[in-house]
């Protein structure tokens, strides 16, 4: 069972550059969220989609990022330019819909293993 | 403002004993808390979560407890292994989907052999 794949693992790259991370969701899982860590805000979501569309991105820091899904098994989170304060390692996830009549139950999200930005 | 708190950055604990993690929160509307684990250069794994209508949640060595008067919740592992060592998250969704997670800073574990 293929977990969820994120690309780069690792990135370095110098300010002003534009940087692109990937993701591949679990098959089948209608939610997929982007998060970043870093250790003075811990983890927190930057944006998240249901079934392609964006639901909610009120954590995405600045207009310099973006994010898209254009398929179920694609997203990319883009930072353009990028600038040293985005040095994070970046998480994506993804869980299925709750079930039918499972109203306001949880699935867990499955993340993926990260790609650590570094901006120079 | 952290609506999910945990306030032990780090904790030490000898092999075979228990281990307990504690997490605070401030939104009495958390109705579905989880706890995450996650080792160093992987994501969080899903570990156990608690309903609000519940207090208790057991799963193997890992229980949660739930106090929400005292809007508290913890997470007892027994006995404690090596391979627990691992920086654990509770979370709590924060949206009325419960799709929207919100973590707490995150507890670093060291199981002493």
């Amino acid at each position: 069972d293929a977990g969820v794949i994120q690309s780069p693992r690792h990135e370095v790259t110098e300010m002003g550059q534009e940087v692109t991370l990937r993701c591949k969701p679990i098959s089948g899982h209608d939610y997929l969220f982007w998060y970043r860590q870093t250790m003075m805000r811990g983890l927190e979501l930057l944006i998240y989609f249901n079934n392609n569309v964006p639901i909610d991105d009120s954590g995405m820091p600045e207009d310099r990022f973006s994010a898209k899904m254009p398929n179920a098994s694609f997203s990319t989170l883009k930072i353009q330019p990028s600038e040293p304060r985005d040095s994070a390692v970046y998480f994506c996830a993804s869980s299925p819909s709750r079930g039918q009549g499972n109203w306001g139950s949880n699935q867990p999200q499955h993340f993926g293993d990260g790609t650590r930005l570094s901006i120079l | 403002d952290q609506q999910v708190k945990q306030n032990s950055p780090s904790l030490s604990v000898q092999e075979g004993r228990i281990s307990i993690l504690n997490c605070d929160y401030t939104n009495s509307m958390f109705d579905y808390f989880l706890w995450y684990k996650k080792y160093p250069a992987e994501g969080p794994t899903f570990l156990i979560s608690i309903s609000s209508i519940k207090d208790k949640n057991e799963d193997g060595r890992f229980t949660v407890f739930l106090n929400k008067s005292a809007k508290h919740l913890s997470l007892h592992i027994v006995p404690s292994q090596p391979g627990d060592s691992a920086v654990y998250f509770c979370a709590a969704p924060s949206n009325f989907g419960n799709e929207k997670l919100t973590f707490g800073t995150g507890t670093r574990l060291t199981i002493i052999p």
